[in-house]
């Protein structure tokens, strides 16, 4: 059961370019978060999608969008990059059933990192 | 203002005894609370969690304790093994029996486990 994948693993850009990442989520679930992980810090959440719409957002400039199709995969898209931008972004997908008391815990890819020059 | 906080960056054991990790978080409006470990190059790896109406949850090797009036947790690890040696990240969330929620993580604590 393959878990949750991201491409590109690496990724250089320059100052005022787009960018776009790539999820998909592990095998069942269907709902998509992405989070901004900068050196020396924790995740920082940027948004959520569930259904293909954005449920939750985080902190984050509208320079940073998303998009969730139809079979739960979801892309990230920052326009204008600044060189802050510079991180390893984090792909997380879960599960929308609730059973019970048991929260259905976020699984992480491996990320993609964002060089911004 | 960090709601959660990891304040030791960094931590060293010996194999073989207790690993504690310590977490703080300043919003009372958590109510689930997760460990994940990030070994480098790969994605945080989900490890355990407990709810606010617990006071502890063990699996295996690991405990997780809650002290909600002091808005403390922590996880243990006995006996610490040389493979334990990660970052490991506390996160909390408001959204417990909602929208799944966004995580709010800590900066993390770099364990060594020293054979």
């Amino acid at each position: 059961d393959a878990g949750v994948t991201q491409s590109p693993t690496h990724l250089i850009k320059t100052r005022g370019q787009q960018v776009t990442l790539r999820c998909s989520p592990k095998s069942g679930h269907d709902t998509v978060s992405w989070y901004q992980q900068a050196l020396g810090q924790g995740p920082q959440f940027i948004f959520q999608y569930y259904e293909e719409e954005e449920r939750q957002r985080g902190n984050f400039p509208d320079r940073f969008s998303g998009h969730q199709f139809p079979n739960y995969s979801s892309e990230l898209n920052v326009n204008a990059l600044l060189l802050g931008d510079s991180a390893l972004y984090l792909c997380a997908s879960s599960s929308s059933g609730l059973a019970g008391e048991i929260y259905n815990e976020q699984f992480f890819g491996p990320g993609t990192r964002l060089t911004v020059l | 203002d960090q709601q959660v906080k990891q304040n030791s960056p960094s931590l060293s054991v010996q194999e073989g005894r207790i690993s504690i990790l310590n977490c703080d978080y300043t919003n009372s409006m958590f109510d689930y609370f997760l460990w994940y470990k990030k070994y480098p190059a790969e994605g945080p790896t989900f490890l355990i969690s407990i709810s606010s109406i617990k006071d502890k949850n063990e699996d295996g090797r690991f405990t997780v304790f809650l002290n909600k009036s002091a808005k403390h947790l922590s996880l243990h690890i006995v006996p610490s093994q040389p493979g334990d040696s990660a970052v490991y990240f506390c996160a909390a969330s408001a959204d417990y029996g909602g929208s799944q929620g966004n995580l709010i993580f800590g900066k993390g604590t770099k364990l060594s486990v020293k054979p």
